[in-house]
This record gives C-alpha cells, sequence and structure tokens, in this order.
C-alpha cells in the first residue's frame, strides 16, 4: 500500500542532543512537508521541499534543518537551538507544487519529548 | 499571522444531531478548501475538500458550504456518530501550494 511512514513513533531527547525524525514515502509525490503540531495551534510549517535537493523554510524554522537527497526521502533533525522542541511532529507530501489540489498526504507522526 | 480562522474550539453533540464548524479565510487568492479529521495520535486524513467555483459539496454524511463573497466555509456533519469523535482542521491553499490550517476543532460525540 502506498503511503508515507514515520519514525520512531515515540522518541525522546535530551537536553543539547540533535535527534533525526525519518519520513519516507512510496507515493512517488515530488512535494514534502514537516508540520509542527501543539495543542490548540493546529498544523505549524517547519520545512518544505518541491523537488530533490531544494528545500525551503516555513514559518518556524529555526532550529531545525533537512535535506532531501532522495524523492523518496526528507528527514528532519531538531537541534539543540530548538528551544521548546517538544511536540507531535508530521510530515506529509503532495503530487506536486502548482499542481491540481489533490491535499496532502500525511504520516502518522512521531512524539518528541525532552527530558 | 493567523489566514485560516477556525470555530468553535471544541464541540459536544449528541449521537444523531448534526455538527457544524466554520472557517473564514483572508486570502482570496485561496482555490482549494480541504477538511482533514485527526483521531488521537495519528496523522490528520482528507476528509472532504471543495474549489471556489461551488457553493457546497456533499459525501456521504460530510457536506461542506462554501461562501465565496463572506470568505466563509463550514463542515457539517449529519446523523453525528460516536465514531466521528476527533479532531478536525479546515485549510486554505492556492492550488496546494503553501496549505495554512486552522487551529483545530475537538468534536466529541455523545452516545
Amino acid at each position: 500500500d502506498g503511503g508515507i511512514t514515520q519514525s520512531p513513533k515515540y522518541l525522546f531527547r535530551k537536553e543539547g542532543q540533535n535527534v533525526t525524525l525519518s519520513c519516507e514515502q512510496n507515493l512517488n509525490h515530488d512535494a514534502m512537508y514537516w508540520y509542527r503540531q501543539d495543542p490548540g495551534q493546529g498544523l505549524r510549517l517547519i520545512y518544505y521541499s518541491q523537488i530533490v535537493n531544494d528545500f525551503q523554510k516555513g514559518d518556524i524554522a529555526e532550529g531545525y534543518s533537512v535535506s532531501r537527497e532522495k524523492k523518496e526521502s526528507f528527514p528532519l533533525t531538531v537541534t539543540s537551538a530548538q528551544k521548546n522542541p517538544t511536540a507531535f511532529y508530521l510530515c506529509a507530501s503532495s503530487p506536486s507544487q502548482g499542481g491540481p489540489g489533490y491535499g496532502y498526504t500525511f504520516g502518522s507522526g512521531t512524539r518528541l519529548t525532552v527530558v | 499571522q493567523q489566514q485560516v480562522k477556525q470555530s468553535p474550539q471544541s464541540l459536544i453533540v449528541q449521537k444523531g444531531g448534526i455538527s457544524i464548524i466554520n472557517c473564514a479565510y483572508e486570502n482570496t487568492a485561496f482555490d482549494y478548501f480541504p477538511w482533514y479529521q485527526q483521531f488521537p495520535g495519528k496523522g490528520p486524513a482528507l476528509l472532504i475538500a471543495i474549489r471556489p467555483d461551488v457553493s457546497e459539496k456533499k459525501e456521504g454524511r460530510f457536506t461542506i458550504s462554501f461562501n465565496k463573497s463572506a470568505k466563509q466555509f463550514s463542515l457539517h456533519i449529519m446523523d453525528s456518530q460516536p465514531g466521528d469523535s476527533a479532531t478536525y482542521f479546515c485549510a486554505a491553499s492556492m492550488w496546494g501550494y503553501d496549505m495554512r490550517f486552522g487551529a483545530g476543532t475537538r468534536l466529541t460525540v455523545k452516545p
């Protein structure tokens, strides 16, 4: 079945550590996105990528980094510079930017907790 | 800045009742308005979507009403069931680009 796989489902980070969240899709989608979800704040865009080897900052990119070396993969690194990283992180993909609005397909999320 | 405003924040409905969630947007360039349903611990799933050239779209018990002049759209869930209990997000985008989400509505359907 086609879809988006996020791993791990739960992740614990110590102060000062960098952690990487995995996102893999087999939908052959061109665009991929990372969102952060906090209670009562909806979904906020961290980074997005329209094509391989290219990505753009979203509204809350500070303290995060991404790479897009393969079409299928869009990992997110939460760096020690992110002061409040505890949140639910969602990866999404869509057929292409600027194309018909088929909507985004989301993964099941990674819950990151600072310990 | 919040480009899509959603209300109410939470909603409690009796089984069989109608659930109504409202959204308002600011950017008149938006041309795609989806609704997403999210269960606890899961990612949002596309429920239904509408384009501004129609005023209403119905899929089963779910209906989107769209008012272009007022820049508002709403989700109606008819004959609400306990299984509909979830968080619902409205969103708006320009052909799927730079999608903006509302803050979400937590719906509880009581048996």
